[in-house]
């Protein structure tokens, strides 16, 4: 069972929305929560890392998390079709210090 | 600035055939990892080194070995590889966990093997 769960999408938003990308976790001990962001053909890249319960905002992103309900979310203001990607969560659990990788959300951004 | 570099970028193999994925950091990260990558699956971590000298297998290390030679090289071999290996390996390294631990992978740029 993946302790890490994310919708695969694809999630479509038009150009200057609001993407909101969600990802729950099974381990109530997790101390740390990651987002990747990945082009197609290529590498995963840290985008943003959230320890502490509430909104964590890095310019156009937003990362909220809330460990009473295992949930970690990633929120993309005035999307661009550049931020058309999958975004991975990543998750330490089980008192390692490794992330389980989310399986990802495939977001579109459209003109 | 050169970061993880992997080798090499595209492989095709026949079924039984052997070779080993070559990953080098100019970080001075302490870890390293391996992974694997197939279409609805996710990243899954295949071995990984916390140290030089040190090596622990992942979720997926059955078919593979690895070798960490130094702090800056991590290799990956399979001995007799199968159809089922067909997959974007990944070779990674890390900052030194803080706060509340939890490790910020940095990527090589992949590995697209293909098993015949």
């Amino acid at each position: 069972q993946k302790e890490v769960e994310q919708n695969s999408g694809p999630l479509s938003v038009p150009e200057g929305a609001i993407a909101s990308l969600n990802c729950t976790y099974s381990d109530r001990g997790s101390q740390s929560f990651f987002w990747y962001r990945q082009y197609s053909g290529k590498s995963p890249e840290l985008i943003m890392s959230i320890y502490s319960n509430g909104d964590k905002e890095d310019g156009r992103f937003t990362a909220q998390l809330n460990k009473a309900s295992q949930y970690v979310s990633l929120l993309i203001r005035d999307s661009q079709p550049s931020d058309s990607a999958t975004y991975l969560c990543a998750v330490p659990s089980g008192g390692s210090y490794i992330p389980t990788f989310g399986r990802g959300t495939s977001l579109i951004v459209h003109p | 600035n050169a970061g993880v570099t992997q080798t090499p970028k595209f492989q095709v193999l026949k079924t039984g055939q052997s070779m080993t994925l070559q990953c080098a950091q100019d970080m001075n990260h302490n870890s390293m990892y391996w992974y694997r990558q197939d279409p609805g699956m996710g990243l899954r971590l295949i071995y990984y080194s916390a140290s030089e000298g040190t090596t622990d297998k992942g979720e997926v290390p059955n078919g593979y070995n690895v070798s960490r030679l130094n702090k800056r090289e991590f290799s990956l071999r399979l001995e007799s590889a199968a159809p089922s290996q067909t997959s974007v390996y990944f070779c990674a390294s890390s900052d030194p966990p803080f706060r509340g631990g939890g490790e910020k992978l940095f990527f090589g740029s992949g590995t697209q093997l293909s098993v015949l």
